[in-house]
């Protein structure tokens, strides 16, 4: 069965300084994707970056990263220079491509805290 | 552009009775996800669309969950008889195709609170 785990409930960083939020995760597929969503207080889901497992280089997107080790089955994301509305919950995904769709798997999420 | 959006945006129902939620996606997404997310949790899917046919229901927790998606746009999720225990967060993802890089949008969700 496919697995998410992201072991950090709370994270803490001081504005302007970059942030890692771990994500793992199992699965015997051999073609998948990862995802990382942003839930503000405001409740609402925001997309931020997208790993393909085929993938060779790291995506990026802005101030996002995602640092892909497949072999340890890892997909930690890196918030850099980070800003105050940084704060929010944020959770890990992976597809599940079978069947000819999409369906997403999330961890438990990190709530990360950015202090002035 | 429309996102994704839901109908009603909160919900207070008493046990036992019937609740119909709403899902209008975005214009031209295919495919439609309904997923539950509990307090502290991340979402956990419950059905998914492809144009009008249910594809997959294999995360509805039991027979008083039912969707349906008609026409190929908006739809609904139903719960009837509701309990305690489905109090939750229930929110709605479209994308534009079936692919696994197909990103989701989600709607706002609809909060459940049954008392």
């Amino acid at each position: 069965a496919q697995k998410i785990t992201q072991t950090q409930p709370g994270m803490f960083v001081q504005e302007k300084e970059a942030v890692t939020l771990d994500c793992t995760y199992d699965t015997s597929d051999q073609s998948y994707g990862l995802f990382w969503y942003k839930q503000p207080s405001s409740g609402e889901m925001i997309f931020l970056i997208y790993q393909g497992s085929y993938d060779e280089q790291n995506a990026t997107e802005g101030r996002y990263s995602l640092n892909f080790q497949k072999a340890r089955k890892s997909a930690n994301l890196v918030i850099s220079a980070s800003q105050l509305g940084d704060s929010a919950m944020y959770f890990c995904a992976m597809n599940r491509f079978s069947g000819g769709y999409n369906k997403l798997i999330f961890g438990a999420g990190t709530r990360l805290a950015v202090h002035p | 552009g429309a996102g994704v959006s839901q109908s009603p945006r909160y919900k207070v129902t008493k046990r036992g009775q019937d609740v119909a939620l709403r899902c209008d996606p975005i214009s031209g997404h295919v495919s439609l996800y309904w997923y539950r997310q509990a307090l502290g949790q991340g979402p956990e899917f419950l059905t998914y669309f492809n144009y009008e046919a249910q594809q997959d229901k294999s995360g509805l927790p039991n027979d008083r969950f039912s969707a349906e998606r008609p026409e190929g746009s908006i739809s609904t999720l139903t719960i009837q008889r509701t309990e305690q225990r489905d109090s939750a967060m229930y929110r709605c993802a479209s994308s534009l195709g079936q692919g696994s890089s197909y990103e989701q949008y989600f709607g706002p969700g609809t909060r459940l609170t049954v008392t």
